[in-house]
């Protein structure tokens, strides 16, 4: 089993539509998720953060976090054909009481929005 | 531009050649990451500093990599040796230093290797 793992894509939505990105993770301590979007030849940039069980929200952006079942969601509303890119699922471990920025990445979803 | 800084963008090599990436973090952040990416899969963690120090170590290192920091500002990572699998794309990120902030890491454009 994959330590994260990220629902197979690629996802097409149109235009306007929700897009709903899903990532699981097996190491149960960990403690801080990110969701990173990247577009073809462009390294990472971080969009969502989110360390706490329940909802965030950033703009059009919702991160769900469920630590029981070890799943993380980002949810895109609105869908703008700007958005199409792949998405990177992130996780933080927590190793001995300290935190640093060592994530182990999903190995991403592709999302195409279509006008 | 006060991103982190990566140096050359591009690069081609023969197999066999030594390559060095160089890394500027963004100023007010003491830790530094590198990382790597091939195509399809998403970055995979190398190493870390904090400040001038290596605090961690992927086995994906292996002895034909090593990364400096010399003085915990900018760094280096150079390929020995480079093999046709050492082509990917280098990303260096750096953080700030703190319990959660530490975990919010900001990437550079990346460098791109090819070993052909």
């Amino acid at each position: 089993q994959k330590e994260v793992e990220q629902n197979s894509g690629p996802l097409s939505v149109p235009e306007g539509a929700i897009a709903s990105l899903n990532c699981t993770y097996s190491d149960r301590v960990s403690q801080s998720f990110f969701w990173y979007r990247q577009y073809s030849g462009k390294s990472p940039e971080l969009i969502m953060s989110i360390y706490s069980n329940g909802d965030k929200e950033d703009g059009r952006f919702t991160a769900q976090l469920n630590k029981a079942s070890q799943y993380v969601s980002l949810l895109i509303r609105d869908s703008q054909p700007s958005d199409s890119a792949t998405y990177l699922c992130a996780v933080s471990p927590n190793a001995g009481g300290t935190s640093y920025g060592k994530l182990t990445f999903g190995q991403g979803t592709i999302l195409t929005v279509h006008p | 531009d006060t991103g982190v800084s990566q140096d050359p963008r591009h690069k081609i090599t023969k197999r066999g050649q030594n390559v060095t990436f160089r890394c500027d973090p963004i100023s007010e952040h003491n830790r530094l990451y590198w990382y790597r990416q091939t195509l399809g899969q998403g970055p995979e963690f190398l190493t870390y500093f904090q400040n001038e120090a290596q605090l961690e170590k992927s086995r994906l290192l292996s002895d034909r990599f090593s990364a400096e920091r010399p003085k915990g500002s900018f760094s280096t990572l150079e390929i020995q040796r480079t093999e046709q699998g050492d082509s990917a794309m280098y990303l260096c990120a750096s953080s700030l230093p703190g319990r959660t902030s530490g975990n919010t890491i900001y990437f550079g454009e990346g460098s791109w290797l090819t070993v052909v």
